[in-house]
């Protein structure tokens, strides 16, 4: 079970949307639509963005969506936001009844 | 509202037990939904580590499953880690989190977690 891959960082200029990427395997991503995004900020707890791959919770903004092709699953933030220059890590289920996060995307709003 | 807490240790010795408690109000912790743990190495990504549900179905990551034990007491709506055989790497900010059931299903992502605890490995 090894973690999913995410880039290690990404940016944007305020207002435009940015995409990123995690990838896995025909095991976690590929096989299954229970892909979850989590937010966060330095020396906070992650905050939950998106589940079962593209669904959000009530109370996250709609600039936030999820999307899945194969085995790679990806995050999409729409009119970017100084505000949401934060962490991002994705979650997969992995079979087993085990699950798998990615090791992070750094996201820069310049 | 749920809220989870989590306290225990901030410092234990090479080789011996983690030992944390996770604390759920607001909520039964008999109710539908899985509780697990997480853990942040510092500077480093979130690694999931296990999950209870309150019948006592628990679920490890492979990598720590011969070193971790995950329980629950349902009288006092907390659950419990406990990670044997500690190193330095085990150093890391410790989450506990509700896992979610959505119309009986288990839907495997984490909809409220704890502010976290940090733990670190030294003699």
């Amino acid at each position: 079970q090894s973690a999913l891959t995410q880039p290690a960082s990404v940016s944007g200029s305020p207002g435009q949307s940015i995409t990123m990427s995690c990838t896995g395997t025909n095991s976690d991503v590929g096989s299954f639509n229970l892909v979850s995004w989590y937010q966060q900020y330095p020396g906070k707890a992650p905050d939950l963005l998106i589940y079962e791959v593209s669904k959000r919770p009530s109370g996250v903004s709609n600039r936030f969506s999820g999307s899945k092709s194969g085995n790679t699953a990806s995050l999409t933030i729409s009119g970017l936001q100084a505000e949401d220059e934060a962490q991002y890590y994705c979650c997969s289920y992995a079979g087993s009844s085990t699950l798998v996060f990615g090791g992070g995307t750094k996201l820069t709003v310049l | 509202q749920v809220q989870l807490q989590e306290s225990g240790p901030g410092l234990v010795k090479p080789s011996e037990t983690l030992s944390l408690t996770c604390t759920v109000s607001g909520f039964s912790i008999t109710s539908r939904y899985y509780w697990g743990w997480i853990r942040q190495p510092p500077g480093k990504g979130l690694e999931w580590i296990g999950t209870i549900y309150h019948r006592g179905n628990t679920y490890y990551n492979p990598s720590l499953k011969s070193r971790v034990t995950i329980s629950i007491d349902t009288s006092k709506n907390q659950f419990s880690l406990q990670l044997r055989s500690v190193s330095a790497t085990d150093t890391a900010v410790y989450y506990c989190a509700r896992d979610v059931v959505l119309e009986e299903v288990h839907a495997y992502y984490f909809d409220s977690w704890g502010q976290g605890t940090l733990v670190t490995v030294s003699s």
